[in-house]
């Protein structure tokens, strides 16, 4: 597609439950990218995908947090058993190779609320 | 390991003023400094960034960064506001160009007024 899409843009769940967001990266990038915004806080990094290599997963804050990716396409963030301290904008994004350098496009991001 | 300082997470300024938005960097190498701006509902974009070359860089819609070592700053700035630049900018860094992850700072929402 011609940006990052990711769905949806908008999600509000019950403490407990377990959510799914997804991320369309641009065709043909490589690398995507999950990052986490809190209120009032810096852009944190989740996890890396870098085409068949394994991902970087050195960002998650806990093992309720899990993310997949098929290949280049799709990848999708999942978060079980949901905490209010989840409650965040998280964004997706690509880029053509691994590198900061290559420069990053973001998607718009999912703002989750967990009540 | 390398973090950014933002200060201030709001300014305002008047269209047609000076736009200085602050940033500080800490690396033990020498950085790769980005800005991104992001518009209401809209993903990150890249206004510009540093990669050791020139340390004056200039970006997309009028925007330029100083890099500075001995002030570990890369400040963004606009000679002349506008309405449209109304905005939320993030700082970021990154230890080398080959880095799979950048830091960013807590951002700085740009308010411009009448």
């Amino acid at each position: 597609g011609a940006g990052v899409s990711q769905s949806p843009s908008n999600k509000v769940t019950e403490k407990g439950k377990d959510v799914e967001l997804r991320c369309d990266p641009i065709s043909g990038h490589t690398a995507l990218y999950w990052y986490r915004q809190r209120l009032g806080q810096g852009l944190e990094f989740l996890i890396y995908f870098q085409g068949n290599s394994a991902p970087d997963k050195s960002g998650l804050p806990s093992d309720r947090f899990s993310a997949e990716r098929t290949g280049e396409s799709v990848s999708t963030l999942t978060i079980q058993r949901t905490q209010q301290e989840d409650s965040a904008v998280y964004l997706c994004a690509s880029s053509l190779e691994g590198r900061v350098n290559s420069g990053y496009t973001f998607g718009s991001g999912t703002r989750l609320t967990v009540v | 390991a390398q973090s950014v300082t933002q200060l201030g997470s709001h300014v305002s300024v008047s269209e047609g003023a000076l736009v200085l938005l602050r940033c500080n960097y800490s690396s033990s190498v020498p950085p790769y400094l980005f800005w991104y701006v992001q518009y209401p509902n809209q993903g990150l974009q890249l206004l510009l960034k540093y990669t050791s070359a020139a340390t004056l860089v200039k970006g997309i819609n009028g925007f330029e960064a100083e890099f500075k070592k001995s002030e570990t700053s890369f400040h963004l700035t606009k000679p002349s506001a506008h309405m449209s630049d109304a905005a939320e900018y993030f700082c970021a860094v990154s230890e080398d160009g080959t880095a799979s992850k950048l830091t960013f700072g807590t951002g700085t929402r740009l308010q411009v007024t009448l």
